[in-house]
């Protein structure tokens, strides 16, 4: 069965700190795509990342960079220097080759918030 | 390009009511996928819609339902309102890129069901 656990609820920082919100995810199919994405108070999701199951190289963008590691089934997000802005509820989304068709199974999702 | 959209932004019913939502994807995308979320549940997928044909479907009842126009548009239908149907209903817009997809949301429309 294909699951996602973002085991972090709720995470408070002060502005300037690193912080880094976890997603382990579970799936049958060799072929997969994570994914992650950053809900503001407005409702939107907004894509940030997707990474395929075949691709393990870590990425960075700007401050943002994920660690993916199909060995412990994560794919970690970090926010360097967090800012204000950064503020939001984030999802972690995993979708499978085989099943595709629109459908990601999302994560609970970790609001972040990050206090000047 | 446009984001995007959904109408309408805000939606009060009453029990036993149905009520259509709206969205409009982005230029180009053919594929149009819905989702509801809520505090306890989460986001879970309901349905998704590719030339106007269903071709994917989660596990809600049969009074949630949808459909897709030519032009790539789509509504969302739930018939007899209940209170759990309150939730925020987020439209995606998909770009398909070679095996992969890549969902692009809207704003959502948030359903209040009293």
């Amino acid at each position: 069965a294909q699951k996602v656990t973002q085991a972090q609820t709720e995470i408070s920082v002060v502005e300037k700190e690193d912080v880094t919100l976890d997603c382990v995810y579970e799936t049958r199919d060799t072929t997969y795509y994570l994914f992650w994405y950053k809900q503001p108070p407005s409702g939107e999701l907004v894509f940030l990342i997707r990474r395929n199951s075949f691709d393990e190289q870590n990425e960075i963008s700007g401050r943002y960079s994920w660690n993916f590691q199909k060995s412990t089934s994560s794919f970690n997000f970090t926010i360097t220097a967090s800012q204000v802005v950064d503020s939001a509820v984030y999802f972690c989304a995993l979708s499978e080759a085989g099943n595709q068709g629109g459908k990601l199974i999302f994560g609970q999702g970790t609001e972040l918030s990050v206090k000047p | 390009k446009a984001g995007v959209t959904q109408t309408p932004r805000y939606l009060i019913k009453t029990r036993g009511q149905q009520v259509t939502l709206s969205c409009s994807p982005i230029s180009g995308h053919r594929s149009v996928s819905w989702y509801q979320q809520t505090p306890g549940q989460g986001l879970q997928f309901l349905f998704e819609y590719f030339s106007e044909t269903q071709r994917n479907k989660g596990n809600f009842p049969g009074r949630f339902s949808g459909r897709q126009f030519s032009n790539s548009r789509s509504e969302m239908n739930v018939s007899t309102l209940e209170l759990g149907d309150s939730a925020l209903y987020l439209c995606a817009s998909t770009l398909h890129e070679g095996r992969s997809e890549k969902l692009f949301f809207g704003s959502g429309t948030q359903l209040s069901v009293l």
